[in-house]
């Protein structure tokens, strides 16, 4: 069974902190997708980032960076130096190739207080 | 390109009434899914669709609830005989190639009052 898990219900920090949301999942394929969506309070749902289960590098896109290590079947999400547009919910999910149906988590809360 | 239209933006409902929640896919993309997220919970997939046909409806509610996909016009969720456990946010979502293209409209969120 696919399971995505994101254990931290709720984060808050201060403004210029980093940041990481963690996110593990379980899967049986060999090939899948793992994504990142952020759901800002007005409650539309914005791409993050889409990595392949063949690609282990992490990448970083200004202050967002990504781990993933298959390792641990983890798909870890750092902000760094935080920003109160940064308040959001963010969820992590799992793509299945037969399934064609992204799996979520339950997402966790980030505040950032200024 | 437009994205992936869905309308109305927010639906209010009395218990029983019957909710029609319409989503347009992105031009050139022939497969639609529709997720629930309900309050407070990450979004769970509800039916894939391609043009007249329902591929997989897994996550459907057995009763109450339909989808569907014409040849000409948006896919429409449809819920018969709301309840107040049905308010949540409706989110379409259309896909060119998988699993590149996957785009989720804004939702639409109803509620059941």
């Amino acid at each position: 069974a696919q399971k995505v898990t994101q254990a931290q219900t709720e984060i808050s920090v201060v403004e210029k902190e980093d940041v990481t949301l963690d996110c593990v999942y379980e899967t049986r394929d060999t090939t899948y997708y793992l994504f990142w969506y952020k759901q800002p309070p007005s409650g539309e749902l914005v791409f993050l980032i889409r990595r392949n289960s063949f690609d282990e590098q992490n990448e970083i896109s200004g202050r967002y960076s990504w781990n993933f290590q298959k390792s641990t079947s983890s798909f870890n999400f750092t902000i760094t130096a935080s920003q109160v547009v940064d308040s959001a919910v963010y969820f992590c999910a799992l793509w299945r190739p037969d399934g064609n149906k992204l799996v979520f988590g339950a997402g966790t809360i980030l505040r950032v207080k200024s | 390109n437009a994205g992936v239209m869905q309308n109305p933006r927010h639906l209010v409902r009395r218990r029983g009434q019957e909710a029609r929640l319409r989503c347009s896919p992105m031009k050139g993309h022939s497969h639609v899914y529709w997720y629930r997220q309900l309050p407070e919970e990450g979004l769970k997939f509800m039916v894939y669709l391609q043009k007249e046909n329902i591929i997989d409806e897994s996550g459907m509610p057995k009763e109450r609830f339909s989808a569907e996909f014409p040849k000409e016009g948006p896919s429409i969720l449809r819920i018969q005989q709301v309840v107040r456990g049905d308010s949540a946010a409706y989110f379409c979502a259309s896909q060119g190639t998988a699993p590149y293209g996957y785009t989720f409209g804004s939702g639409t969120r109803l509620t059941v009052v």
